[in-house]
């Protein structure tokens, strides 16, 4: 299985929306997670089940999507979002896209 | 609090051997499936190696396969990664993390701050 992410690079400014999409290659039902990343920190969870916010996660992130395609959406960037996320289904993740101003 | 604290890192020559240890604290480690995931130098995530929560299922990724080893003891909340005839693309940051939920695939909801394997 391959995940796809798009795009590579997010360019937005702080209170702007971001969506960021996954795609599997195969069918992967819910079973779709979103990860965290900033510079120089281990991944954090951020979303699982494809839609499910993990402990902690602010609710302006939201994740939705089902079958192959799927989107991560931060309703309104606070300055401490800027980072990378990436997709995971199994032992497969995404390549990674990146968000920034 | 939950925590995960891996060790072992450092610099190693092309064929060496490197012993990574991850010590858990905060949570019933025998209960959790771990793994250990890495990131080569400006590069995304890779999962490496995941082993159930009694030791008896290991899975790898092909690229490592017969050359590293997932163990763990749950006497000592310890996780580990034996890895021999390394290769200058082993050469990453070597994250261990806890499976959420029951399964080899789960996702990881718990992370340690990693350990940096340099093969050169």
């Amino acid at each position: 299985l391959v995940l796809t992410q798009s795009p590579a690079t997010l360019s937005l400014s702080p209170g702007e929306r971001a969506t960021v999409s996954c795609r599997a290659s195969q069918m992967v039902d819910t079973l779709l997670t979103w990860y965290q990343q900033k510079p120089g920190q281990a991944p954090r969870l951020l979303i699982y089940d494809a839609s499910t916010r993990a402990t902690g996660i602010p609710a302006r992130f939201s994740g939705s999507g089902s079958g192959t395609d799927f989107t991560l959406t931060i309703s309104s960037l606070e300055p401490e979002d800027f980072a990378f996320y990436y997709c995971q289904h199994r032992g497969s993740f995404g390549p990674g896209t990146k968000v920034d101003f | 609090e939950v925590q995960l604290v891996e060790s072992g890192g450092g610099l190693v020559q092309p064929g060496g051997s490197l012993r990574l240890s991850c010590a858990a604290s905060g949570f019933t480690f025998s209960r959790h499936w771990m793994t250990w995931v890495r990131q080569a130098p400006g590069k995304g995530l890779e999962r490496v190696a995941t082993i159930k929560e009694d030791g008896g299922e290991t899975y790898y990724v092909d690229s490592v396969k017969g050359r590293f080893t997932i163990s763990r003891d749950n006497a000592k909340n310890s996780l580990h990664l034996q890895m021999n005839s390394l290769r200058a693309e082993d050469t990453a940051v070597y994250y261990c993390a806890r499976v959420r939920g029951g399964s080899w695939y789960g996702d990881m909801d718990v992370w340690g701050r990693g350990t940096t394997v340099t093969v050169s």
